[in-house]
Order: C-alpha cells, then sequence, then structure tokens
C-alpha cells in the first residue's frame, strides 16, 4: 500500500539554523499538509497546500515558515531562523481528493533544536 | 479556545471486553468526524470516520457514533485486543478544500491480556 515517506527520521539542529524538512507524499493525492506535535502535547495544524499555494495556514506557521513542492513529488517545510520551541515531531500528511476522505499521515520527522 | 476534547488521557481494559473512547467539541459547523489511531514512533494511521448527516458507523470491531445535540463522539472497539493498544486521536474537519483537521488530546488505550 502505498505510504507518505519522511526524511529524515531525526533532525538535530542549532537555534538560529534553517532547516528543511522533506515528505513525500502520496502520488494521487492532491491535498499536503504539515503538522507538529510537541513532546505531550496534541497534533497541531500548520499549513495545508493544495494546487501549487497555501489554502489555510495556522497562527504557528509565522514568516519563519515556508513550504514548497518543488518537483512535483516532493513537499517540504523550511523553518528559516529555528527556535528552542520549533523542537516537536513534525508529521507529513496527504490527501487525495475530497475533504471526506481521510488524511495519510507519514511517521513523522523529530527536530530537536539545541 | 480548545475545539477539541478528550477527557481522559488514558483507558486500560481487559481483552475482550469493549473499549469506548469519548470526544467532546464546541463548533457544531464540523462536517466530518475521523479516529486516528498511533502507535510510538510512527505517525497516525486512519481507522474509521463519520460525516455530521450519520449517527453511527461501523467497521469490523469498531463503531463510531455521533451525538450532535451533545457534541459528542465516541468510538466504540469490542472484542477489544492487545493489539489495539496505541493512543487514539479524535479529529474534526470542515467541508472544504483546506480540510485541515482539529485534533483531540488523545486517549491512551492499554488493553490488558
Amino acid at each position: 500500500e502505498p505510504e507518505v515517506t519522511q526524511t529524515p527520521s531525526h533532525q538535530v539542529t542549532q537555534m538560529g539554523q534553517e532547516v528543511i524538512l522533506r515528505c513525500v507524499p502520496i502520488s494521487n493525492h492532491l491535498y499536503f499538509y504539515w503538522y507538529r506535535q510537541i513532546l505531550g502535547q496534541k497534533v497541531e495544524f500548520l499549513v495545508s497546500f493544495y494546487n501549487n499555494e497555501i489554502s489555510e495556514k495556522s497562527e504557528i506557521f509565522d514568516d519563519q515558515f515556508s513550504v514548497e513542492r518543488p518537483d512535483g513529488s516532493n513537499f517540504t517545510l523550511k523553518i528559516r531562523s529555528t527556535k528552542l520551541e520549533d523542537s516537536a515531531m513534525y508529521f507529513c500528511a496527504s490527501r487525495k481528493g475530497e475533504s471526506n476522505q481521510p488524511q495519510h499521515f507519514g511517521d513523522g520527522t523529530r527536530l530537536s533544536i539545541l | 479556545d480548545q475545539q477539541v476534547k478528550q477527557n481522559s488521557p488514558s483507558l486500560s481494559v481487559q481483552e475482550g471486553r469493549i473499549s469506548i473512547l469519548n470526544c467532546d467539541y464546541t463548533n457544531s459547523m464540523f462536517d466530518y468526524f475521523l479516529w486516528y489511531k498511533k502507535y510510538p514512533a510512527e505517525g497516525p494511521t486512519f481507522l474509521i470516520s463519520i460525516s455530521s448527516i450519520k449517527d453511527k458507523n461501523e467497521d469490523g470491531r469498531f463503531t463510531v457514533f455521533l451525538n450532535k445535540s451533545a457534541k459528542h463522539l465516541s468510538l466504540h472497539i469490542v472484542p477489544s485486543q492487545p493489539g489495539d493498544s496505541a493512543v487514539y486521536f479524535c479529529a474534526l474537519s470542515y467541508n472544504t478544500n483546506a480540510g485541515k483537521s482539529t485534533f483531540g488530546d488523545g486517549t491512551t488505550l492499554t488493553v490488558k491480556p
């Protein structure tokens, strides 16, 4: 069964550095998402992406964050200047079509900011 | 403002018995209600869903109930199996292109053999 893949599984970065988290969504899916889960907290929506543009973003997704689908298969999340509070699990998800269909999640990237 | 709440952080049941996981929400405009299961070191996996026009959906051992007047969603697992031990999240979404999901805090289910 096709799945969403995320790399790397664990990223350690110095505070203030840029980081790029990578995702390969399921190939025939049209909607793409990033969520994060800070340790011990709930899964939080960051951003949704459809038709090569952001369709919705949360208040967490400030100017330090950006997303890109550079080549039709990858979907990336960039954090320009990381902060300690960016440490979390970041999950990528994709959805095939209609909004009643479930999102399929990757296994996440654990981001640790030192 | 927490729109989706799972008030029980943990639940422990005996194998073969029923597990009931609950979820309460505040916004009556949600269109779809989903349950995801999450094992450690993995992403959430879709389990079962229900639309706002229905009050029950069943898939094998899993049944989801929706009480719109009470703004309450529940997941029944019967019979429970040790492999069901995981964190269960309810997730609610609107019928929009963005289709983002708003997650509850999660309930850790432990099924004892």
